[in-house]
């Protein structure tokens, strides 16, 4: 079983819609998790962070489920700008850190 | 302008040929890091440095080498590359290691070939 899961997709979704993606994380002992964004093999950047508490940046909301050991990541009123690979990140103790392989969104007009 | 700098950034090269990837952070950060990104397989951490003189193992190190005797630069060498190594690689830095939610700044890629 890999340490972080991802669902591949594609999810292609139309202009307006709600989507969201879950990421599963099998080491109950990691620290720190987070949401990238990365276009077309470029580098990745940086979405959100996700804090136990969920936490929200306009259209975007994370949250964590430590006890299912599962992050989430809530997209309302997707745009065609959000067309994108979206990696879930989770950081162990030991510094390590362990990206899934990525879930790609395709916003269609 | 703060940033992670990689060169080069495009590389072909032969079997055995050793090689330096270099990478640059004009942030003052203290964690770095090598990543090689495949399709399928997502982003594997390769190495990582906490700070200056400090390194540690990835999930995929076999094959690679890093030094850290500076602060800004955390090179990424393959001693003697193979054609697995044909790889999309990102170098990346942070302000700390000891902070949990800092955020990675990533390079743009050096996309190696390994004939």
């Amino acid at each position: 079983r890999k340490e972080v899961e991802q669902d591949p997709g594609p999810f292609n979704v139309p202009e307006g819609a709600t989507v969201a993606f879950n990421c599963t994380y099998s080491n109950s002992a990691s620290q720190s998790f987070f949401w990238y964004r990365q276009d077309c093999r470029k580098e990745p950047k940086l979405l959100m962070s996700v804090y136990s508490s969920g936490n929200e940046d306009g259209r975007f909301t994370a949250q964590l489920n430590r006890a299912s050991q599962y992050i989430s990541l809530l997209i309302r009123d997707s745009k065609l700008s959000d067309s994108a690979t979206y990696l879930c990140a989770v950081r162990q103790r030991t510094y390590k850190y362990i990206f899934g392989t990525g879930t790609r969104l395709k916003v269609l007009a | 302008e703060a940033q992670v700098t990689q060169n080069p950034r495009y590389l072909i090269t032969v079997t055995g040929k050793k090689l330096t990837v270099t990478c640059s952070q004009n942030m003052n950060h203290e964690y770095m890091s090598w990543y090689r990104q495949d399709p399928g397989l997502g982003l594997r951490q390769i190495y990582y440095s906490m700070n200056v003189e400090v390194t540690d193992k990835g999930d995929v190190p076999e094959g690679y080498k890093v030094s850290r005797k500076e602060k800004r630069n955390f090179p990424l060498i393959l001693e003697s590359p193979s054609p697995n190594q044909t790889s999309l690689y990102f170098c990346a830095s942070s302000l700390s290691s000891s902070v949990s939610n800092n955020e990675q700044f990533f390079g743009p890629g050096t996309r190696l070939t390994v004939l």
